[in-house]
């Protein structure tokens, strides 16, 4: 059974700290690993694809990286705002997209 | 606004009833999937459709079934629902099939089997 683990499980920083969460999945077999945002009352909305070992991704403040060799990767969000809080998930792609249970972030002002 | 639309918004239904959930993918999208999430647990992946064909399967349960119709819309039936099967259910669509493809979520149906 392939496990997708993310930690921690919740989070709770101040306005303007940066912070970072990490996703461990199966090293062998990859394929690509995806990061989502889910908002409380929304849908999960794609942040980041990635398939390369040594990837790094950047979409504002918020980017990953990625190590395919140990299984693991991290998020980092830079400058926390209060809109940044919500859950962040990570997917494990093989024939099927397999999540992990998520972060929860909380930022407050 | 993904671009993927599901219908209804929610449904409140009895135990042993069979009910139809609908999702239209984004333009132009050819996969759809489903998802089930259950109180405490992760999304949970049900089943994958590329363009009418089934793809991949989950651990769909045995009363529950989909299909993906020519003009690409889908819907999952579940029947002989039990209490166990309330939960948010959500469709998501890719533009194809492969690893890399981002998927799209839709809003959910969130589903209550009294």
């Amino acid at each position: 059974i392939l496990n997708v683990e993310q930690s921690p499980q919740s989070l709770h920083v101040q306005e303007g700290d940066s912070t970072n969460f990490t996703c461990s999945f199966p090293s062998s077999n990859f394929y690509a690993l995806h990061w989502y945002r889910w908002e409380t009352a929304k849908s999960p909305e794609a942040l980041f694809v990635m398939t390369l070992n040594g990837d790094e991704k950047k979409k504002g403040r918020i980017s990953a990286t990625l190590n395919t060799k140990e299984g693991y990767s991290y998020l980092y969000i830079k400058g926390s705002q209060p809109e940044d809080s919500a859950t962040y998930l990570c997917a494990f792609n093989t024939d099927k997209l397999i999540f992990g249970t998520g972060t929860r972030l909380q930022v407050f002002p | 606004d993904s671009g993927v639309t599901q219908t209804p918004k929610h449904l409140i239904t009895a135990t042993g009833q069979r009910v139809t959930l609908r999702c239209s993918p984004r333009s132009g999208d050819l996969s759809v999937y489903w998802y089930q999430q259950s109180l405490d647990q992760g999304l949970q992946f049900l089943i994958h459709y590329y363009n009418g064909e089934e793809r991949a399967k989950g651990n769909i349960l045995e009363r529950f079934s989909a299909q993906q119709f020519p003009d690409l819309h889908s819907e999952l039936n579940l029947s002989s629902l039990e209490l166990g099967d309330s939960a948010l259910y959500f469709c998501a669509s890719s533009a194809d099939w492969g690893f890399t493809d981002t998927q799209y979520f839709g809003p959910g149906t969130r589903l209550t089997v009294l």
